[in-house]
């Protein structure tokens, strides 16, 4: 059973990057989709981008510029960062596995985690 | 982007009786493979959203068969037959037509 794990900073300073890696386990990174997504408190989910096991990347234009998603098979991580960031940006995190097929629907997810930007 | 929109906001039930949620797409879903391109997702309380339905109606791996989905073009609904207590959390629908994919705002579910 495939697990997924997000580490990284949980303050972030305002204009600032954050920066997350998400570890996975019991499952190889080729072949699959991975996606970033984040929930601020109390509110719904915000589907941020993905990135293919080749390294092609998609990004939600929301975020403009601001976005990078990036892959170390090596370590069968991904990672995200979000640079200049505001208050706006505090969310709990989550990094997701695309099932194959069909919708490419959100098959597997982290537990996520909390990132406050504040100063 | 797609605009995606549930009803309702908040959805008190009784165990053992049927509920149902509405979502509702700004444009059809329908793919050029036939298929819709929608996803119903359930987040329990203090967890991350798990997958409960694909294609609009096909349910997940271990997903109960009191859950089932329906809909076509911009109309889609999630049915509980008999509600449990386990299925308490904020209901959401996604579409996976195109990117950016974009989430309902969430349907409440709770024990009454």
């Amino acid at each position: 059973q495939v697990h997924l794990q997000e580490s990284g900073p949980g303050l972030v300073k305002p204009s600032e990057t954050l920066s997350l890696i998400c570890t996975v386990s019991g499952g190889p990174i080729s072949s699959y989709f991975w996606s970033w997504l984040r929930q601020p408190p109390g509110k719904g989910l915000e589907w941020l981008g993905h990135i293919y096991y080749t390294g092609t990347t998609t990004y939600n234009p929301s975020l403009k510029s601001r976005v990078t998603i990036s892959l170390d098979t090596s370590k069968n991580q991904f990672s995200l960062k979000l640079s200049s960031v505001t208050a706006a940006d505090t969310a709990v995190y989550y990094c997701a596995r695309h099932n194959n097929g069909g919708t490419y629907p959100l098959g597997n997810w982290g537990q996520g985690t909390l990132v406050t930007v504040s100063s | 982007d797609i605009v995606m929109t549930q009803s309702p906001l908040s959805l008190p039930v009784t165990p053992g009786e049927p509920a149902s949620i509405s979502c509702r797409s700004s444009q059809s879903l329908l793919h050029s493979s036939g298929y819709h391109h929608l996803d119903w997702y359930l987040q329990r309380p203090g967890q991350s959203p798990q997958l409960l339905i694909y294609l609009a109606s096909n349910r997940a791996a271990g997903v109960p068969d009191r859950f089932s989905g329906s809909g076509s073009g911009t109309d889609f609904t999630l049915k509980i037959s008999r509600v449990e207590a386990e299925d308490v959390g904020i209901y959401y629908c996604m579409h996976a037509l195109q990117d950016p994919r974009t989430f309902g705002g969430g349907t409440k579910v709770e024990i009454k």
